[in-house]
Formats: C-alpha cells, structure tokens, sequence
C-alpha cells in the first residue's frame, strides 16, 4: 500500500530555476528519503532524513521534515537539464520491518 | 559504494512460462532484500520482503504461489514468476539494505518483464 502523497505529480521548469517538490506520509517513522529515477531505470539513492532531524542538505538539494504535519519537501537549486526525473519519497516506517513505502512521485522536466 | 546487480535487464516471455530474476549484492552482504513491482509511469509497490534463509513475507495481495521469492544466500535473492500472463508484464525492481537507517538501500537497475 502507498504510505502517502506527493505533490505536484508533474514540474516543469526552466534551467536555474529552483524545483520544490512535497511528499506527505500516514504512519510514524523512523527515517524518510528521496529517490531519483530516469525514465525506465532503478532508483538512485538521494537524501536520507532521520525522523529527529528537521533539515538536511547535500549539495544542490535542501529536504524538510516535519513529523507533527507527517510531511517533507524537497529543494532542488539551480536545476538543470540533467535534473529531469521522477522524484520519490519513501519511508522507513517506525518499528523494525525496514520496509520503504513509496509516495506517488514527481514527475520533473527541467527545460533547457 | 554499495552495489546491487539485478538481471536481466529485459525479457520477454510467452503466456504460462516462468521467468527468474536475479538481485546480486556485489561488494556487501545483505540479509534482507526487498521485491517492488512498478507499472508505467505509477509508483513502486512492495511485493515482499526476502530474508536470507527463510521464507519471504509478502505484501497483501501479491500471491506467494505465482511470485515465488528465493533468498539462499547473503548475496543473492531470486524473485521467479510462475506461469506469466500479459498482466504481469511490469518492472520489477529489488533493494537491499545495508545499514538502511545510515545510508539508504540500494536498488538493482530494475528487469523490463514482458509476456506476450
């Protein structure tokens, strides 16, 4: 089953402009993070927010967590072609099953 | 970094085969790896969890009898479909967990499973 939402389902940008994408989740969790994945291929690993951590950054992307709102975003500055993707949150629900639970994604084209 | 290999990548295979699929751990040991299943342009649905040398746990829904789930070894998890049919064309990706809460999993690069 989906943990939750993300919004919007699809961006479109121009190159340099800053591309902020919203995911929100159901249970309690231990960690929540964010994937890349080109059109057709696996997952790359992005972000990863432990469940007592606020803000984190790394690189061009800034993530958000608010646990009281059961809600994250992601920032990407500056994007750039290379940044067309979809965007998936996940997260480790609490407990000790160590099962992501996908949001719907985001689908980004960042036009050059 | 951690490397998982899932292959193949691609295959195409006739109504009432089977077809197995790979995921590798290539440079760590992970006890436990993870099936999803994605529908084009939609989500990753977890299938099941693999735990090395026990049976698999499955997700509501996804019947145990036609996604048969082998996990034998520290480095290898096997995901076979039993007597495909067109609507289990899909792609399939598998995870696996290194120190999940640190870094994240890793994923394969995902099998393109086409039943004609």
């Amino acid at each position: 089953s989906q943990q939750g939402e993300e919004d919007p389902q699809a961006l479109s940008i121009q190159e340099g402009e800053n591309a902020t994408m919203n995911c929100s989740y159901k249970t309690s969790i231990n960690n929540l993070q964010w994937y890349r994945q080109n059109s057709g291929r696996g997952l790359v690993h992005l972000i990863l927010i432990r469940s007592n951590e606020r803000e984190k950054h790394s690189g061009r992307l800034r993530v958000t967590l608010d646990t009281s709102k059961k809600s994250s975003s992601l920032l990407i500055t500056a994007s750039r072609a290379a940044d067309t993707a979809s965007y998936f949150c996940a997260t480790d629900a609490a407990g000790n099953t160590g099962k992501l639970i996908f949001g719907q994604g985001t689908t980004l084209q960042v036009k050059p | 970094g951690a490397v998982v290999s899932q292959h193949p990548s691609w295959v195409i295979c006739k109504s009432g085969t089977s077809v197995k699929i790979e995921c590798r751990s290539l440079d760590f040991q992970a006890t436990t790896m993870f099936w999803y299943r994605q529908f084009p342009k939609q989500s990753l649905m977890l299938m099941a969890t693999s735990n090395e040398g026990s049976k698999a746990t499955y997700e509501q829904g996804v019947e145990k009898d036609k996604f048969l789930i082998n996990h034998a070894s520290l480095t290898l998890s096997t995901l076979t479909v039993t007597s495909a049919h067109p609507e289990d064309s899909s792609f399939y990706i598998c995870s696996a967990m290194q120190r999940a809460r640190v870094y994240g999993y890793t994923f394969g690069s995902g099998t393109r499973l086409t039943v004609v």
